[in-house]
């Protein structure tokens, strides 16, 4: 069965620091995978997504994330974070045949000033 | 206007009571889910449909019941609401016929407080 692990619950970085994000996942099958930002009092937005192809993804607001099959690892990059960079963040593997996702349980970001 | 929306955004009810939270989609896409967040378990499946005669249990579909009208709609109900069902709840849509497509698009959300 697929699971995903997010490796803390919150982190904190400063405002211009690099932003790490760390997923791990168990899957049967080769992955779908994802990471999905949601603002406070916001739904969950697709930052990026791993389907086939290049192992390098670039997504939205200059996030990227690197899928290593021989570390199971999906963790999220930014080279430099922002104060509206703050937000939950969550890691998602396609779950089967039902086509729904599994999430991690998520990763709170803080940006100090 | 959003392509996916949840109606109402917030509801405070009490123990024992019947509910139902909406769910529609303008992006006409097969498959809907109704997923729970509770804070620091993530988002968990409560029931997906993929078509208006398809409908699967979830993760956690007990005191749960849904309805899919329409292609477009998708609803959630909780029969007798009990305190533990206290969340914010998710409707999300994906695009079955799109290889590779599991990506999900979810509404605002519904945020549920049973006293």
């Amino acid at each position: 069965a697929q699971s995903v692990t997010q490796l803390g619950s919150h982190v904190s970085v400063s405002e211009g620091a690099l932003v790490l994000l760390r997923c791990n996942y168990s899957s049967s099958v080769p992955p779908y995978l994802f990471w999905y930002v949601q603002y406070p009092n916001q739904g969950l937005q697709l930052l990026l997504k791993y389907t086939t192809g290049a192992t390098l993804v670039k997504g939205i607001n200059g996030f990227e994330a690197e899928f290593k099959k021989s570390e199971t690892s999906f963790h999220l990059t930014k080279p430099s974070a922002h104060m509206s960079d703050a937000a939950e963040y969550f890691c998602a593997v396609e779950g089967g045949s039902q086509g729904n996702l599994i999430f991690g349980k998520g990763t709170k970001l803080s940006v100090k000033p | 206007d959003a392509d996916v929306t949840q109606t109402p955004r917030n509801r405070i009810t009490k123990t024992g009571k019947r509910i139902m939270l909406e769910c529609s989609q303008t992006k006409g896409h097969d498959r809907m889910y109704w997923y729970r967040q509770d804070p620091g378990l993530g988002l968990r499946l409560i029931y997906y449909s993929f078509d208006v005669k398809d409908i699967n249990k979830g993760e956690i579909s007990d005191g749960y019941s849904v309805s899919r009208q329409a292609q477009a709609k998708f609803s959630l109900s909780l029969e007798s609401a009990i305190p533990n069902q206290t969340a914010l709840y998710f409707c999300a849509t994906s695009d079955a016929d799109k290889p590779g497509a599991f990506e999900q698009f979810f509404g605002p959300g519904t945020r549920l407080t049973v006293l």
